[in-house]
């Protein structure tokens, strides 16, 4: 069956270090993957998207990375700060274009001061 | 300021009533979505739309329909409401051409007693 993994536990780490969060998949061929950040009470506003053909994207102190044949993807965030504390969330669009996204659960991101 | 709006922000239902979810979007995005989104679980998709005019059905659609009268409307209703509908309720929509993200919009929390 088709799973989208992210870890259920969150993440706490000091301010000024690098988040990194993990998205694995099993039993999809996707087209790209988006990131997304999730602050609580909010709608899931679009961070990044990386498409399968890239090895990497990057966006200020954002970096993100999509490995097909590991089946993953890693969210990275640099010089974390408190104001980053958010649930991220994974998304993958299969090759067809049929404009369904699958979510995963999300990973909680706290940083500490 | 283009994007998603929703109404009600949150509303408390009898079990039973009939209740409709709007959600209006100004961006003229031919695909809209409807997620249910529940502690632990993720967001699930309920029913979406490609375009005015079709619908389609999602993860969890039971108990739950959807009509695109046009581009810019894509209304929930729950026909009958039961307490398992508890949840919070996100309209999302997409431009549907090519690779592109979605918008959410700010959510309905909706509790049904």
């Amino acid at each position: 069956s088709q799973k989208i993994e992210q870890n259920s536990e969150a993440l706490n780490i000091q301010e000024g270090k690098t988040a990194t969060l993990t998205c694995n998949y099993t039993n999809y061929s996707p087209a790209y993957l988006q990131w997304y950040r999730q602050d609580p009470g909010r709608g899931p506003v679009f961070l990044l998207l990386i498409r399968e053909n890239e090895k990497e994207k990057r966006k200020e102190r954002l970096k993100v990375t999509f490995d097909t044949t590991l089946k993953q993807s890693l969210f990275h965030i640099t010089a974390s700060q408190p104001a980053d504390s958010a649930t991220y969330l994974c998304a993958l669009d299969e090759a067809g274009g049929s404009y369904i996204p699958t979510f995963g659960r999300g990973t909680s991101l706290i940083v500490h001061p | 300021i283009a994007g998603i709006t929703q109404a009600p922000t949150s509303q408390i239902l009898a079990a039973g009533r009939r209740m409709t979810l709007r959600c209006t979007q100004d961006m003229r995005h031919n695909a809209m979505y409807w997620y249910r989104q529940d502690l632990g679980l993720g967001l699930r998709l309920i029913h979406y739309s490609n375009t005015a005019g079709t619908t389609g059905k999602g993860e969890v659609p039971d108990g739950y329909s959807v009509s695109r009268a046009n581009t810019d409307d894509f209304p929930l209703t729950l026909a009958s409401a039961v307490p398992s509908q508890t949840s919070v309720y996100f309209c999302a929509s997409r431009s549907g051409s090519g690779t592109d993200t979605q918008y959410f919009g700010p959510g309905t929390r909706l509790t049904v007693l």
